[in-house]
C-alpha cells in the first residue's frame, strides 16, 4: 500500500545549491500535504505544508510546490545547509478533524560542506 | 516552547509481556495520535483519539492494543501481550485541529 511514495531513498547536494525532494501521491482523497524532518533519535519535525488550494507555500528557505493533476510535490531548500542534513518525509492527509497521516518511506539528505 | 513528550525512551521487554508506553500531549491539543515506525520502513499510523474515545484505529490496531487518557495530560499505549513484531519506535502526536500534527521524540519498543 504506496499512497505516498518518495521513490528516491537519498539526495546528496552541496551547502549553498538546491535540494529538491520529490513526492507522489495516489489517493485522491488526500488535500494537505506536510513535509516533517527527522533526526536520528528524535521524533518527526513539523516543516512546512500545503493545502490542496493552494500550488505553492513558501516559508524562508523552504518552499513546497503542489501539482493536483500529476499528483506530485516537491520540497525545494534554497541554499541548502549542512544542518538540514536528515531524513525529510512527505505526509498526506484528507481535510477534516482528527485526519491521519500518511506517511512515504523518507529521503536521507545529505548536504556538504 | 510546548513539545510532546514521551516516555520512557527506550522499553526492552520479554514477549508476552504487558507494557505501556506513556505521552504527555501538548496542553491545549484535542486530537492524539499513536504512529509507529519498524526499523528500515515507514511510519504507520495506529490509532487516533478524540473526546475520550477512539476515532480511527488502523489494522495494525488489534485487540491486544488499547489507548487511554486516564487524566488530563497523559495518553498511554498499551499492548497486552508483546510479541516480537511489535519492536518498532512509537510515535506519539497531538495536534489542536485537523492540520499540523506534532510528533514526540519516540519510546524505542524491543521485544525479546
Amino acid at each position: 500500500d504506496q499512497q505516498v511514495k518518495q521513490n528516491s531513498p537519498s539526495l546528496s547536494v552541496q551547502e549553498g545549491r538546491i535540494s529538491i525532494l520529490n513526492c507522489d501521491y495516489t489517493n485522491s482523497m488526500f488535500d494537505y500535504f506536510l513535509w516533517y524532518k527527522k533526526y536520528p533519535a528524535e521524533g518527526p519535525t513539523f516543516l512546512i505544508s500545503i493545502s490542496s488550494i493552494k500550488d505553492k507555500n513558501e516559508d524562508g528557505r523552504f518552499t513546497v510546490f503542489l501539482n493536483k493533476s500529476a499528483k506530485h510535490l516537491s520540497l525545494h531548500i534554497v541554499p541548502s545547509q549542512p544542518g538540514d542534513s536528515a531524513v525529510y518525509f512527505c505526509a498526506a492527509s484528507p481535510t477534516g478533524a482528527n485526519s491521519k497521516l500518511t506517511f512515504g518511506k523518507g529521503i536521507t539528505l545529505s548536504v556538504r560542506p | 516552547e510546548p513539545e510532546v513528550t514521551q516516555t520512557p525512551s527506550h522499553q526492552v521487554t520479554q514477549m508476552g509481556q504487558e507494557v505501556i508506553l506513556r505521552c504527555v500531549p501538548i496542553s491545549n491539543h484535542l486530537y492524539f495520535y499513536w504512529y509507529r515506525q519498524i526499523l528500515g520502513q515507514k511510519v504507520e499510523f495506529l490509532v487516533s483519539f478524540y473526546n475520550n474515545e477512539i476515532s480511527e484505529k488502523s489494522e495494525i490496531f488489534d485487540d491486544q492494543f488499547s489507548v487511554e487518557r486516564p487524566d488530563g495530560s497523559n495518553f498511554t499505549l498499551k499492548i497486552r501481550s508483546t510479541k516480537l513484531e511489535d519492536s518498532a519506535m512509537y510515535f506519539c502526536a497531538s495536534t489542536p485541529n485537523w492540520e499540523i500534527q506534532y510528533f514526540g521524540a519516540g519510546t524505542r519498543l524491543s521485544v525479546l
